[in-house]
């Protein structure tokens, strides 16, 4: 099955300051690369998503980066602020279609 | 628009009984998908089911199965509870198979 990591574990950042997050697998055949914000409590929600016939998407302050080649992405979130605190998870898929998602990145901005 | 929902929100169980989750996804949307996510992990997917047919699973128990109804509904059944099956359990819906997925707001099942 598909192996995924993402790092770091935790981000702490001040606000206003950038957050990378970056996720590697390990199935060349995933061609579906999402981002979902989890906050304490609540469910996952989609913040942004690409597909593997495109190399970057932008979002207003997110952006998602996809090197196919070395297998990884990577979320960036700029001008962070507090509401941006949570768990952020990647879930490539594509090749067998089962959703694999990473163990989440605490992400904490401090005001 | 509704989201997706599902039913019930919490529930307490004891080891060795039975559960029955359910979900109801974005209307137009054929998939529905069933995660287990424990605190502190990322979901763990169980299945997906499109179009009523079973199109993934992942690596849980046979004691673990799901069913999708001919309005896209579906059910998830774990028999023979065990502590560790204690978690959210969250239901996400798409419009096909390989697409945006939508959660709804889990059944948080603890197992006594």
């Amino acid at each position: 099955g598909e192996n995924v990591e993402q790092h770091p574990s935790t981000l702490s950042v001040q606000e206003g300051d950038s957050a990378v997050i970056k996720c590697t697998y390990s199935d060349s055949a995933s061609n579906y690369f999402p981002w979902y914000k989890q906050e304490l409590g609540k469910r996952p929600q989609l913040i942004i998503d690409i597909r593997s016939n495109v190399g970057e998407k932008k979002d207003q302050r997110i952006a998602v980066t996809l090197n196919k080649t070395a297998k990884h992405f990577s979320l960036h979130i700029t001008e962070t602020q507090p509401e941006d605190s949570a768990v952020y998870f990647c879930a490539p898929s594509g090749g067998s279609y089962i959703p694999t998602f990473g163990r989440g990145t605490s992400l904490i901005v401090h005001p | 628009d509704a989201g997706v929902t599902q039913s019930p929100t919490h529930l307490i169980k004891t080891r060795g009984q039975h559960v029955t989750l359910r979900c109801s996804p974005i209307s137009g949307h054929k998939s529905v998908s069933w995660y287990q996510q424990v605190l502190g992990q990322g979901p763990q997917f169980i299945f997906q089911y499109y179009e009523k047919e079973e199109r993934g699973r992942g690596n849980f128990p046979d004691r673990f199965s799901a069913r999708q109804f001919p309005n896209y509904s579906s059910e998830l059944n774990v028999n023979a509870l065990l502590l560790g099956d204690s978690a959210l359990y969250l239901c996400a819906s798409s419009l096909g198979h390989v697409e945006t997925q939508y959660f709804g707001p889990g059944t948080r099942l603890l197992v006594l």
